[in-house]
């Protein structure tokens, strides 16, 4: 089926600690897979994207990590910041550019 | 490049009326894609227009509808809006000749339906 999915739909970090979202996805034919940030009151943000040839990558301060053998991927945000306080999708691309979101997770930082 | 923009930021609707929302896609993208979102989830697919065409579309009842025009912008229309169609309703372009790119969006219509 078409499902993408969240382990946790929220999650609590101290300000300067790095975190860590998971999410994980049905379709094992899926090869191209973004991660979303969106802020309350605004549309999704691209943070970082990985195709399926990939098992991590990494952009500024956040590293995505696929492991399709499990059907899971991660986005670690390290020396997590308030500004960085919002919802988090993982997004499945399907062929022509339809989006599959997962619930998302929020994520709270703490000064 | 002012991106993708959406209008109206927010609208109000009874039910029962129909209403039209509007996006114009970021400069040198052609693909338009609409979704919803209710509270709480995740954004939802409701259909893709490329060169004024609906080419895909996801589950939703034939009461929505779109245009795209010439200038690669486009519409979402809903007819008999019933309670649940509440929702922020955002548009999302993709660049000419890379439709399974990276998708930007916009800021979305807030429609409340009362």
């Amino acid at each position: 089926g078409e499902s993408v999915g969240l382990h946790l739909p929220t999650l609590s970090v101290q300000e300067g600690d790095n975190s860590i979202i998971n999410c994980a996805y049905s379709n094992s034919a899926s090869d191209y897979f973004i991660w979303y940030k969106q802020e309350s009151g605004k549309g999704p943000q691209f943070i970082i994207d990985i195709r399926s040839n990939m098992d991590k990558r990494q952009g500024q301060r956040v590293t995505v990590l696929l492991n399709k053998t499990v059907k899971h991927l991660s986005l670690q945000i390290a020396a997590t910041q308030p500004g960085d306080s919002a919802v988090y999708f993982c997004a499945e691309i399907h062929q022509g550019g339809k989006l599959i979101f997962g619930q998302g997770t929020e994520l709270s930082v703490k000064p | 490049d002012a991106g993708v923009t959406q209008s109206p930021t927010h609208l109000i609707k009874t039910r029962g009326q129909q209403v039209t929302l509007r996006c114009s896609p970021k400069s040198g993208h052609d693909t338009v894609s609409w979704y919803q979102q209710a509270l709480g989830q995740g954004p939802q697919f409701i259909f893709q227009y490329y060169e004024e065409e609906e080419r895909q579309r996801g589950n939703f009842p034939d009461r929505f509808s779109g245009h795209q025009f010439p200038n690669y912008s486009s519409e979402l229309n809903v007819n008999a809006l019933l309670l649940g169609d509440s929702a922020l309703y955002l548009c999302a372009s993709s660049p000419i000749g890379k439709p399974d790119t990276e998708a930007f969006f916009g800021q979305g219509t807030r429609l409340t339906v009362v």
